[in-house]
């Protein structure tokens, strides 16, 4: 079984700038994914990057990267050059061996102009 | 379609009033998941099709929730006798991918959910 904890319930940043999401989980399982979603105002959770456990490199997409402690248990999300339209609710989800994909409680990211 | 699609994508149930909320995934997809997401709160997931069989249906609250896809492709989360605790978003994802197995979910494609509020 899986558990997700994102301890920021609001995040702030000034447009262009960077801002880091904080994530830690917990497993008993060796081989596990883990994932950042975006979910806007629409409601629909729009994946934003992933990363597989095995993989000590760092997943990296675009303006959005993850810094990925396996033994800290802690899953960043960096996001460089923040735009507007990077608003919305931010989840982190993990998934083990039986696909039962777990999220966060979610952080709300608000990009000031 | 392009997307998954929901509706209605908002419903208003007095308690006690049974409601039904569909799903059609992406045509194609044989794995489609529902999720329950509160307000303030991360998605819970709640049951897994792989085509028309129901494998996991481990999530859903209390034998008032019922889901169905009786040819593979729509889904029906039904909800009998409705509870304000049943006030939530409830979203529907299909993926290409069969379930166990490694990235299933790396083929997700989400709705946009039905909103319903128990009144």
């Amino acid at each position: 079984a899986q558990t997700v904890t994102q301890s920021q319930p609001e995040m702030s940043v000034q447009e262009a700038e960077t801002v880091t999401l904080s994530c830690t989980y917990d497993t008993s399982e060796s081989d596990y994914y883990l994932f950042w979603y975006k979910q806007p105002p629409s409601r629909q959770m729009i994946l934003v990057i992933r990363q597989e456990a095995y993989k000590q490199q760092n997943a990296t997409e675009n303006r959005f990267s993850v810094n990925f402690q396996k033994a800290a248990k802690s899953f960043s999300l960096k996001i460089s050059d923040s735009q507007l339209g990077d608003a919305a609710m931010y989840f982190c989800a993990g998934e083990g061996n039986n696909n039962d994909m777990r999220f966060g409680a979610g952080t709300r990211l608000t990009v000031k102009p | 379609g392009a997307g998954v699609s929901q509706s209605p994508r908002y419903k208003v149930a007095k308690r006690g009033q049974d409601v039904a909320l569909r799903c059609d995934p992406i045509s194609g997809h044989v794995s489609l998941f529902w999720y329950q997401q509160a307000l303030g709160q991360g998605p819970e997931f709640l049951t897994y099709f792989q085509n028309e069989a129901q494998l996991d249906k481990s999530g859903l609250p209390s034998d008032r929730f019922f889901a169905e896809r009786p040819e593979g492709s729509v889904s029906t989360l039904k909800i009998q006798r409705t509870q304000q605790e049943d006030s939530a978003v409830y979203l529907c994802a299909s993926s290409l991918a069969l379930r166990p197995g490694p990235g299933a979910n790396y083929g997700y494609t989400f709705g946009s959910g039905t909103r319903l509020t128990v009144v």
